[in-house]
């Protein structure tokens, strides 16, 4: 199975601040890399799929890269809004595994 | 817009069946997507369950993926006259308490693989 790590676990950050949380695979994974941001008490949101693609609706702050094992999720400047957390998820094969999730804090 | 509603009861004894529907809108089943369970604990973080995957253009019963961790537990099956997928698991212990979500799954090669519309999720105690 491949396991997905994310740093950090927490992030203090401030309104307009630029963010960057990573995510490792245990084994190549080549693009197939999701991210995902949830509030408390929702689902999860797609936010960016195939490593750098954004979903339909998702605000341009938000913009991610990378590929083999090492990726990376940038907001480059923080609205309250995005005070949450957030998820990587592998769809490279099952089973899908995700992140253990990056808390994002004022 | 695509909507999923998981349903069923939020308490179960341990040892028995917890059973799960998802209720879908505004998008039919047997249409090119798969439909997924995924639960997240604070124990285990987000998990895969499973996904199943029929097409109204094949005679064969729906196609089915599940996590080897709960694939001897595990089933979910299909009504596509309803709209609706279903999960059951068996012989569930406390470890099984989670928030359990059905989502909608792009399987699209050559890299759109992901879950695109989720449910609002079920909380599910397994407790006596």
């Amino acid at each position: 199975d491949i396991q997905m790590t994310q740093s950090p676990s927490s992030l203090s950050a401030s309104v307009g601040d630029r963010v960057t949380i990573t995510c490792r695979a245990s084994q190549s994974i080549d693009s197939f890399l999701n991210w995902y941001q949830q509030k408390p008490g929702r689902a999860p949101k797609l936010l960016i799929y195939a490593a750098s693609s954004l979903q339909s609706g998702v605000p341009s702050r938000f913009s991610a890269s990378g590929s083999g094992t090492a990726f990376s999720l940038i907001i480059s400047s923080l609205q309250p809004e995005d005070f949450t957390t957030y998820f990587c998820q592998q769809s490279y094969s099952t089973p899908y595994s995700f992140g253990q999730g990056t808390k994002l804090e004022i | 817009q695509v909507q999923l509603r998981e349903s069923g009861p939020g308490l179960v004894k341990p040892s028995e069946t917890l059973s799960l529907t998802c209720t879908v809108s505004g998008y039919s089943l047997s249409s090119d997507y798969y439909w997924g369970w995924i639960r997240q604990s604070p124990e285990k973080g987000l998990e895969w369950i499973g996904t199943i995957y029929h097409s109204e253009s094949t005679y064969y019963k729906p196609s089915t993926y599940y996590n080897p961790s709960l694939e001897s537990r595990v089933s979910i099956s299909l009504d596509a006259s309803k709209n609706q997928f279903s999960l059951k698991l068996i012989s569930v212990t406390a470890a099984d308490t989670a928030l359990y979500f059905c989502a909608r799954e792009r399987r699209q090669y050559p890299l759109l693989y992901y879950f695109d519309f989720w449910g609002q999720g079920a909380l599910v105690t397994v407790s006596s």
